[in-house]
């Protein structure tokens, strides 16, 4: 599976929209991005996954750039409660899933 | 229900004990996951069930022995652990092991061997 990049922390207002960005420079046709978070002490929490096209659902919006290089995870309008480490995961979806986790943004909300 | 339960929620055991985690599902799924996460550290995969059957370990020590006795449960069973092996244990389950479905993480099992 490709490799990703994310930075290692960030900061956002609460209520602001949060847009946390991941490089997967080495991604190929096959492979899926998908996103989890993981709040401190909890197990991780899917919350998107994508191929060619952007996606929305209830918690999030997946932005893939038409290279598919990179991607941009947007959370609309952050609470405290988004505060969590965001993991930014590149798989292919054939074969036994192995979801590989980097080192992930740590997004803190700030009042 | 897309609930992923673990138990127990803490361990504390001592280096020649022998203990099991237990952990379950009732949504149908038909794949289900060992990982370890050492503190600050990503979730690493440990095991892979597909339909009852080990799919993939992820070259784990013998000490960690994982069993599947249902579609529904999933064990790990610990013995001669080293202090090093402390960690939190989680477990995930998919609709299947493979295709684009997102796994369903339990809150884990933090374990502390002495």
């Amino acid at each position: 599976d490709a490799k990703t990049t994310q930075p290692p922390s960030m900061d956002c207002a609460e209520g602001r929209a949060a847009n946390l960005p991941c490089n997967h420079s080495t991604i190929s046709g096959n492979e899926y991005v998908y996103w989890y978070r993981q709040i401190h002490s909890q197990g991780p929490q899917y919350i998107i996954h994508g191929l060619k096209n952007n996606e929305t659902n209830e918690m999030a919006s997946l932005i893939i750039t038409e290279d598919r290089k990179s991607s941009t995870l947007i959370l609309p309008h952050a609470t405290l409660r988004d505060t969590a480490v965001y993991y930014c995961i590149v798989r292919v979806v054939q074969g036994a899933q192995k979801l590989v986790f980097g080192q992930g943004t740590r997004l803190t909300i700030n009042p | 229900d897309t609930e992923v339960t673990q138990t127990p929620k803490h361990l504390v055991m001592g280096m020649t004990n022998k203990k099991s985690l237990k952990c379950e599902q009732h949504m149908g799924h038909r794949a289900m996951y060992w990982y370890k996460q050492k503190a600050k550290k990503p979730p690493e995969l440990m095991f892979v069930y597909s339909y009852e059957k080990l799919s993939i370990n992820e070259s784990v020590p013998s000490r960690f022995s994982p069993e599947c006795p249902n579609s529904s449960l999933l064990n790990l069973h610990l013995h001669a652990l080293q202090p090093e092996d402390s960690a939190l244990y989680l477990c995930a389950s998919s609709q299947t092991s493979e295709g684009a479905y997102e796994q369903y993480f339990g809150p884990g099992t933090r374990l502390t061997v002495t």
